[in-house]
């Protein structure tokens, strides 16, 4: 069975751009999760998307938005791009809606840098 | 709000030496709690969890015992490899509706050489 897939792997934006991150979970898994992940902050939980509806949002701005698709597939977009958004986004899909009886499995992550 | 704390790394041990990292939460309620590792260019994997008191967690040589009265998930393991190394985070979810937010330490670098 083939684990969690993100495109791209790595990305390099500049100020004020906005980039477009995506997310294939394993087949017949419908929760997607989205973490960031820096050196200052660590891992950080971003979204939560379980039959095309955001379940959960953490702490983040605005300029941080999700979507699932109906075939599970997900992306999350950055708008106006800062210097701080430079990090490693891990996506993680669940066979129904995440919870400890229901375990995450994690992509190997997008890196993005900001410049 | 709910937090995790890890002893800081980087851990360094010979093979064959006795590993504990340390782990505490604050959380409301009952959470249940897990152990993760990441490999270099890899994502998260699940390497165990526990989800009520006196709970243990166990997989690969790797245990965790869930401690109520100390709050703590301390991770063990009595023999490290060097296939061992690698970042190692504690991991905390409500058993709620919310339970996919996933509550993170900060991670602790295990480096084990020959």
């Amino acid at each position: 069975k083939a684990g969690v897939t993100q495109t791209p792997r790595y990305l390099i934006k500049t100020r004020g751009q906005q980039v477009t991150l995506s997310c294939s979970p394993i087949s017949g898994h419908r929760s997607v999760s989205w973490y960031q992940q820096t050196p200052g902050q660590g891992l950080q939980f971003l979204f939560e998307y379980f039959s095309e509806t955001q379940r959960n949002k953490g702490n983040f701005p605005g300029r941080f938005s999700g979507r699932q698709f109906s075939n599970s597939r997900s992306e999350m977009n950055v708008s106006t791009l800062e210097l701080g958004d430079s990090a490693l986004y891990l996506c993680a899909s669940s066979f129904l809606w995440t919870s400890a009886y229901n375990e995450q499995f994690f992509g190997p992550g997008t890196r993005l840098t900001v410049l | 709000g709910d937090s995790v704390t890890q002893m800081e790394g980087p851990v360094t041990l010979s093979e064959e030496a006795f590993l504990t990292i340390n782990c505490t939460y604050t959380a409301t309620g009952y959470p249940s709690l897990f152990w993760y590792v990441q490999y270099p260019g890899e994502g998260l994997q699940l390497l165990l969890k526990a989800t009520k008191a006196d709970d243990k967690g166990s997989n690969k040589g790797f245990e965790a015992t869930y401690r109520k009265e100390t709050t703590s998930f301390h991770l063990e393991k009595g023999s490290v490899q060097v296939s061992d190394s690698a970042v190692y985070f504690c991991a905390l979810s409500p058993n709620t509706g919310t339970a996919s937010k996933l509550t993170f330490g900060t991670g602790t670098r295990l480096q084990v050489t020959l």
